[in-house]
């Protein structure tokens, strides 16, 4: 099956600081990634969906300047937490689907936590 | 809007207990259903996909059924065993887009 990687896979860091996460598909090229965040024992919650060379779609609720998408090629979307609080801190996890097979194949996650 | 919800939260069974995993949607207009197993700290990998036009599949101990127009799939896993323990999530696809509802999970552990 495919693969989707996502680095780093923990990261602390102070409030206030920015944090950047990468989603890379291995053996496949996405045009179109997701971004999910996980609150403790809470089910995955859809953030945006990413968009090679085209502008991020953001879910309602889900401030775009907070959370900064770049989709500059076929195998890479970053997630940018800008001014990170306390309260980013959660689990957040790619994905990006595989249109011939109808699913989507997902990253490992990476837990952020501020400090 | 589709809400996903599943029950039971939490489920605590001896091994070699046959399980029931349930999962409703509101909406019936759904392009296609998946079941997840996720670990703790980890991804999602899927176990089943059930296309809106399918009653079930079928994957070694497990199957799962849909039946779109009451919003409700089931997961039957067989035989449980302790490395069934995780949670396990469905998802429903709707229209014509790649984005994914998920239901609120089940919890499962099975002890020797």
């Amino acid at each position: 099956g495919a693969v989707v990687s996502q680095h780093p896979s923990r990261v602390i860091c102070k409030s206030g600081t920015s944090v950047k996460i990468e989603c890379r598909s291995l053996d496949f090229q996405a045009t179109t990634m997701f971004w999910y965040r996980q609150f403790p024992k809470q089910s995955l919650m859809l953030m945006a969906t990413s968009n090679e060379g085209s502008k991020a779609t953001y879910e309602q609720g889900v401030e775009k300047d907070k959370f900064l998408i770049n989709h500059a090629s076929l195998t890479l979307s970053t997630l940018t937490v800008t001014s990170a609080h306390p309260e980013d801190s959660s689990f957040y996890i790619c994905s990006a689907p595989v249109t011939a097979q109808e699913t989507q194949y997902f990253g490992p996650g990476t837990r952020l936590l501020v400090l | 809007k589709q809400e996903v919800t599943q029950i039971p939260a939490a489920l605590s069974v001896p091994e070699g207990e046959n399980l029931v995993l349930n999962c409703s949607f509101t909406d019936s207009a759904i392009y296609n259903l998946q079941w997840f197993r996720q670990d703790p700290g980890k991804g999602l990998t899927s176990l089943l996909l059930i296309q809106s036009s399918q009653r079930e599949q079928t994957s070694g101990r497990l199957n799962a059924s849909l039946d779109k127009s009451s919003g409700r799939s089931t997961l039957y896993i067989a035989a449980s065993q302790p490395g069934d323990s995780a949670t396990y999530l469905c998802a429903v696809r709707t229209g014509n887009t790649d984005k994914l509802i998920f239901g609120t999970g089940t919890r499962l552990q099975v002890f020797p």
